[in-house]
């Protein structure tokens, strides 16, 4: 079964901490994506990776980074947490072209305390 | 830019009943669509989507869609809901050779009995 796989469903950390959110996909999609979800907000896209290496900022960049060292993992990094950065994270993956859809994981809720 | 809009917030029915779901989508270029749901504390999960050929579209769980393109809609029905449909539901566009999706902003369901 194919899968995307975030490391954590639950995280708690305190103001000031560096982040990491890591994901890995097995399905060799070229695509990669970290949104937040937030109530009342939808889904908001962070940041995209197309390739190795290769990334592109979403609509809310801000206080977030990103890394891609290898095709399957896809990394959000919270420079100096804070505490609106509390949030549902989703990541998924896709195919170069979109138009068969994306792969969501199940999602990491954060705390930031 | 292509650009979603899904009609409801909130949509309560009783068990039992029949429940649409309202997407409208806006795009110059010809589009792909989906419908993602999202049950509580999960990441999103693919109901349907609409590439080409027959307008009407059938998915998991009892769910088919219909796409029309003179009102750039694409509903979300079922003509019998249970306790178990009660998530969020998102809407989505791509167009041909696009990276990304534009999600909605969801609806939520409830199934009360």
């Amino acid at each position: 079964d194919v899968k995307v796989t975030q490391s954590s469903r639950y995280l708690v950390k305190r103001t000031g901490e560096k982040v990491f959110l890591e994901c890995v996909q097995d399905m060799d999609h070229e695509n990669m994506f970290w949104y937040r979800q937030d109530p009342g907000l939808g889904l908001r896209l962070i940041y995209f990776s197309y390739d190795v290496k290769m990334k592109e900022k979403g609509d809310i960049p801000e206080g977030y980074s990103v890394s891609r060292e290898k095709k399957e993992r896809f990394s959000l990094i919270l420079e100096s947490a804070s505490t609106n950065q509390t949030s549902m994270y989703l990541c998924a993956s896709s195919l170069l072209v979109a138009g068969y859809g994306y792969t969501f994981g199940s999602g990491t809720r954060l705390t930031i305390v | 830019a292509q650009s979603v809009t899904q009609l409801d917030s909130q949509v309560p029915v009783f068990e039992e009943a029949p429940v649409e779901l309202r997407c409208n989508y806006s795009s110059s270029v010809s589009v792909y669509l989906f419908w993602y749901v999202q049950y509580p504390n999960q990441g999103l999960q693919l109901l349907l989507k609409y590439l080409s050929g027959s307008t009407l579209v059938k998915g998991i769980n009892g769910f088919e869609a219909e796409f029309n393109k003179s009102q750039t809609s694409f509903h979300l029905r079922k003509p019998s809901v249970h306790i178990s449909d009660t998530a969020e539901y998102f809407c989505a566009v791509g167009i041909q050779g696009a990276q990304k999706l534009v999600f909605g902003q969801g609806t939520r369901l409830t199934i009360n009995p």
